[in-house]
């Protein structure tokens, strides 16, 4: 089985800063998909960056990027120039190739003061 | 397009009752997943559901959960009998096809269940 691990329960950022939130996971699957997902308040659930494990490119979204380091398992997410609308819990997530299942961590409090 | 709907975003049931979550998949999506969020924890997955068929549910708790997605309508979540540990948010997801990772869910805003 799979297991996702944010070790941050909370972090905070000073506005217009970077701010890089950690993820690991555990898997035996050679293919996968990792995932970042934002909730703010009103707790919807929002895709904020992919990453093909097969693909060494970090993948890169605007402000978002991540840092994929397949060998260690670490699939971190950087923000940058951070903005008020980006206090969110964030979600770390896998899913193996084929999989239908998504395995989420148990997500890092992001606050962005101003 | 009005993506995934949720209702009712808040619903509170004392011990005993039974709790119905309604879950309307994206225009032209065919395939629901049914994730449950408790207090401080991430989600969960509990079922994957086609039109008319249960495809996985190795989430769902064994007694009192089941789901539904019937050929017309939204795809149901029932809880029966609820219990205080029920108290969760409950989100609806759907795809086009079945998600593999190379497409991606698309979530609803989530039905918050609270039990008295």
């Amino acid at each position: 089985a799979q297991t996702v691990t944010q070790s941050q329960p909370e972090m905070s950022v000073q506005e217009a800063e970077t701010v890089t939130l950690s993820c690991t996971y555990d898997t035996s699957e050679s293919n996968y998909y990792l995932f970042w997902y934002k909730q703010p308040p009103s707790r919807q659930m929002i895709l904020v960056i992919r990453q093909e494990a097969y693909k060494q490119q970090n993948a890169t979204e605007n402000r978002f990027s991540v840092n994929f380091q397949k060998a260690a398992k670490s699939f971190s997410l950087k923000i940058s120039d951070s903005q008020l609308g980006d206090t969110a819990m964030y979600f770390c997530a896998f899913s193996g190739a084929g999989s239908y299942q998504l395995t989420f961590g148990k997500g890092t409090k992001l606050s962005v003061i101003p | 397009n009005a993506g995934v709907m949720q209702n009712p975003r808040h619903l509170v049931r004392r011990r005993g009752q039974e709790a119905r979550l309604r879950c309307s998949p994206m225009k032209g999506h065919s395939h629901v997943y049914w994730y449950r969020q408790l207090p401080e924890e991430g989600l969960k997955f509990m079922v994957y559901l086609q039109k008319e068929n249960i495809i996985d549910e190795s989430g769902m708790p064994k007694e009192r959960f089941s789901a539904e997605f019937p050929k017309e309508g939204p795809s149901i979540l029932r809880i029966q009998q609820v219990v205080r540990g029920d108290s969760a948010a409950y989100f609806c997801a759907s795809s086009p096809l079945g998600f593999s990772g190379a497409n991606v869910l698309t979530f609803g805003a989530g039905s918050r269940l609270t039990v008295l």
